[in-house]
């Protein structure tokens, strides 16, 4: 069975300073990756996608985030973080055997940025 | 642009009543879900549907119901709406690739509905 782990439920960084946020998961099969960020009062939209191209995958608004094979992982991160990334964060897994059928969600990481 | 849009924001029901939430995507996209938000859990699957008829169970069906008659419509069913019920239910779609539902993917979200059961 497919988990994600995200570590940290909240997150708060200083505007200007390393946006870090942890994700591992755990598949028996090569998976695909997500982030997804939700603003408050909204739905979730894609911030980034890992499917076994690059393994430094490049998203909206500055993040990124590095598959680690080797440590399950696929965290999210942003050189210089706004006040504008205040919002709540979702790393998701899905994995490409054919009877795939769920798209699993961490619990998510709500992001603070103090000014 | 894509658009998937979740015709109540808000609403509050009485517990018992019946509930439909409506969902309409623009996208022509074969795959529909439902999943609700809850603080601590994340997003769980209620239901999905991979054609029009065609629906499955995700993780938490129980007390839920669906219907998708129109390939752009999903509809989520509260037969008789319970307290532990109350949550944000997000509506979602996306693009068939081969046979493999999600794979890489992307899944598209509505703006969610706040359910409250009173």
């Amino acid at each position: 069975a497919q988990s994600v782990t995200q570590l940290g439920s909240h997150v708060s960084v200083s505007e200007g300073a390393l946006v870090l946020l942890r994700c591992n998961y755990s598949s028996s099969v090569p998976p695909y990756l997500f982030w997804y960020v939700q603003y408050p009062n909204q739905g979730l939209q894609l911030l980034l996608k890992y499917t076994s191209a690059a393994t430094l995958v490049k998203g909206i608004n500055g993040f990124e985030a590095e598959f680690k094979k080797s440590e399950t992982s696929f965290h999210l991160t942003k050189p210089s973080a706004h006040m504008s990334d205040a919002a709540e964060y979702f790393c998701a897994v899905s994995f490409s055997s054919g009877s795939a059928r769920q798209l699993t969600f961490g619990s998510g990481t709500q992001l603070t940025v103090l000014p | 642009d894509v658009k998937v849009t979740q015709s109540s924001r808000y609403l509050v029901k009485r517990t018992g009543e019946k509930v439909f939430l409506e969902c309409v995507q623009d996208m022509d996209h074969e795959n529909m879900f439902w999943y609700r938000q809850d603080p601590g859990l994340g997003l769980r699957l209620i239901y999905f549907s991979y054609d029009v008829k065609m629906k499955e169970k995700g993780d938490i069906p129980e007390g839920y119901s669906v219907s998708r008659e129109k390939k752009e419509r999903f509809s989520l069913i509260l037969e008789s709406a319970s307290t532990n019920q109350t949550s944000m239910y997000l509506c979602a779609s996306s693009d068939l690739h081969g046979r493999e539902l999600y794979s890489g993917n992307t899944i598209y979200f509505g703006e969610g509905s706040w359910l409250t059961v009173v």
